[in-house]
């Protein structure tokens, strides 16, 4: 199994701020995939980043790449509460399966 | 629009029971994977299937089997429930590995 470390395990922001999250691996991905599932439901799909360098923009988020394709990182600007919730990142290496991370909480306050 | 179904949104079983969780998916996706999500460790897969009657262990099969009878099905079972298997279980399906997992809305398990 290819490790995905994903910081900082926990957020807790006010409205109106910026955050970024991180996905870091020592292990090459042919692509990587973001994740954002709320309570009680299962994770939904952001976004998918497949060359190094990449960057993808989705509203108010942003999506990286890193060159090397080892990790990756997402940047929210002017945080709303719609957007808590759990961001996980998901390497697609050679395999069937997908490695997560074990994902990113944030908590975003009026 | 694409639907994965996981039979029970709740579910509370004793110790020892038998116990299956089912999941249905109506995209023709060939692939469908079994996990467990837990405070703090994540999601951690435990069966995978990229065939109809074929399995792979992932990464925590002890305690689990599965059953792929048919394409869009994909069971989880437990064959003597034990009060570590308390978890939610998420169910998931894509067409390759290149694709996006699709999700069910989980199935929060509690064995007492």
């Amino acid at each position: 199994t290819q490790l995905l470390e994903q910081s900082p395990q926990f957020l807790s922001i006010q409205e109106g701020e910026n955050l970024t999250v991180y996905c870091n691996s020592s292990s090459v991905f042919s692509s990587l995939q973001w994740y954002r599932q709320e309570p009680g439901e299962g994770p939904v799909l952001l976004v998918t980043v497949v060359t190094g360098g990449e960057v993808k923009k989705l509203k108010r988020l942003t999506f990286q790449f890193g060159d090397a394709r080892k990790d990756s990182s997402l940047h929210i600007t002017a945080a709303q509460p719609g957007d808590t919730g759990l961001y996980l990142c998901a390497g697609v290496g050679s395999g069937y399966a997908l490695n997560f991370g074990k994902g990113t909480s944030l908590l975003v306050t009026p | 629009d694409v639907k994965v179904t996981q039979s029970s949104r709740y579910l509370v079983k004793r110790t020892g029971e038998k116990v299956f969780l089912e999941c249905v998916q109506d995209m023709d996706h060939e692939n469908m994977f079994w996990y467990r999500q837990d405070p703090g460790l994540g999601l951690r897969l435990i069966y995978f299937s990229y065939d109809v009657k074929m399995k792979e262990k992932g990464d925590i099969p002890e305690g689990y089997s599965v059953s792929r009878e048919k394409k869009e099905r994909f069971s989880l079972i437990l064959e003597s429930a034990s009060t570590n298997q308390t978890s939610m279980y998420l169910c998931a399906s894509d067409r390759d590995s290149n694709q996006p997992q699709h999700f069910g809305d989980g199935t929060r398990l509690s064995i007492l």
